[in-house]
């Protein structure tokens, strides 16, 4: 079974700081991979989502994440980070073939000072 | 486009008692998903429906978990008897299909087993 890591569970920053939150999955096989995330008193939203093509993605709110398949990683980083970005963040891998489950990482809390 | 419809938000209950949740998925989806997310952790799959079939309940302890999707719409998640260790938020999610397609969450029900 797949397995994702996300470390560095609680992260404190500056608003205009740089934000890059790391997740590595344990999977051999081709893997669909997603970041959600979940502002405070809303439910869990699709940040940003790879399949196949540039490894580079770009989702909303000026986030994007780096598909890196030797190192098994997708990690996720915005340049200037808002207030509003205050949140949770979580990785999450499903395997293209077999089981077919989607598996989170443990998440990010993030928050954001003014 | 309306989302995913969980009842009850918010429930509390004592132990060796039962709760059920309700879940009504996006309007179209045929596969509909049930999570457990523990505080502190990511979501976790309960039971995934195609329509009104199982695709995968391995990680349902079915001694005390069941859920059903009778007409293949809505879903309801049961536990009977609750233990301490069940208290965790509920997350309904539906997509489209199977494969590997954006997962929608709703809000969750936010279980307390005293």
């Amino acid at each position: 079974a797949q397995s994702v890591s996300q470390h560095n569970h609680h992260v404190i920053l500056s608003e205009a700081a740089s934000l890059e939150l790391g997740c590595n999955y344990s999977y051999g096989g081709t893997v669909n991979l997603f970041w959600y995330v979940q502002y405070p008193g809303q439910h869990l939203q699709l940040l940003l989502k790879y399949f196949s093509g540039d490894p580079l993605v770009k989702g909303i709110k000026g986030f994007e994440a780096e598909f890196i398949k030797s190192k098994f990683s997708f990690n996720l980083r915005k340049p200037s980070v808002q207030w509003s970005d205050t949140a949770e963040y979580f990785c999450a891998v499903k395997p293209y073939y077999g089981n077919n489950r989607l598996a989170f990482g443990k998440g990010n809390q993030v928050v954001v000072i003014p | 486009e309306a989302g995913v419809a969980q009842s009850p938000r918010y429930k509390i209950i004592e132990k060796r008692q039962s709760v059920a949740f309700w879940c009504n998925p996006i309007s179209g989806h045929a596969t509909l998903y049930w999570y457990q997310q523990i505080l502190g952790q990511g979501p976790k799959l309960l039971i995934q429906f195609q329509n009104n079939g199982v695709v995968d309940d391995s990680q349902l302890p079915k001694d005390r978990f069941s859920a059903e999707r009778l007409k293949g719409v809505d879903s309801t998640l049961k536990i009977q008897p609750a233990k301490l260790e069940d208290s965790a938020v509920y997350l309904c999610a539906s997509s489209p299909t199977q494969g590997g397609d954006t997962q929608y969450f709703g809000p969750g029900t936010r279980l307390t087993v005293l």
